[in-house]
């Protein structure tokens, strides 16, 4: 039974430079969110997304941010122009379904790290 | 939006005592309260979480309480291991909405 999975555990990027993370939650599970965390802060809520859909992107920054959940493949978060306040652990989470709360299931992460 | 508040950000126990951390949320809607385990570069893990229809819940030496009225709820762990040194994130959502995390507790214990 695998786990919820994220490729690459880390990701060494040039300022400008675009950052691909991707997700694939854990079988049977439709809902993905992303979450950042800071060094020795807490996680931070970005985009929360459904197959083909997204739910709620009031974390995701306006610019250069953005995020897809297809109906084949992975959920990729895209950052583009890369600044290095970007580097941070990028977490996606996935839960099996709505209309009840839902226990979410973390990944192993993506260390994006901008020099 | 909702907010959670979690204190202390540090908590230093010795091997066997027991640890208590404690978060209160703002938002009166909020109905699921998870808390998780991370560990230093590693991913956060669920080790319990409880739902407003409950009172209190346990797992072993873990335990978690709530209180709707206050708007609080707590984590506590009982008999403490140095295996259970880590960040511990308490987290507050409603049915379909992301988790809102607290800043975290560090929990240390020495042997």
């Amino acid at each position: 039974n695998a786990g919820v999975m994220q490729n690459p555990r880390h990701l060494v990027r040039r300022r400008g430079q675009e950052a691909r993370l991707r997700c694939s939650p854990m079988k049977g599970h439709s809902h993905v969110y992303w979450y950042r965390q800071l060094p020795e802060e807490g996680l931070k809520f970005m985009v929360y997304l459904q197959k083909e859909n997204i739910i709620d992107e009031s974390g995701m920054p306006k610019e250069r941010f953005s995020a897809e959940f297809p109906k084949e493949g992975p959920s990729i978060l895209r950052i583009q122009q890369v600044v290095r306040g970007d580097s941070a652990a990028y977490f996606c989470a996935s839960s099996l379904r709505d209309g009840r709360p839902e226990a979410q299931y973390f990944g192993p992460g993506t260390r994006l790290l901008v020099l | 939006g909702e907010n959670v508040e979690q204190h202390p950000s540090t908590l230093s126990v010795q091997e066997g005592d027991s640890a208590v951390i404690k978060c209160t949320y703002s938002d009166s809607a909020s109905n699921y309260f998870p808390w998780y385990k991370q560990e230093l570069g590693k991913r956060p893990q669920l080790i319990i979480d409880i739902r407003s229809n409950v009172g209190e819940k346990k797992d072993q030496r873990i335990a978690v309480t709530l209180n709707k009225t206050a708007k609080h709820f707590s984590l506590h762990i009982t008999e403490t291991q140095p295996e259970d040194s880590a960040v511990y994130f308490c987290a507050a959502s409603q049915a379909g909405t992301a988790l809102i995390f607290g800043k975290g507790t560090t929990l240390s214990v020495s042997s």
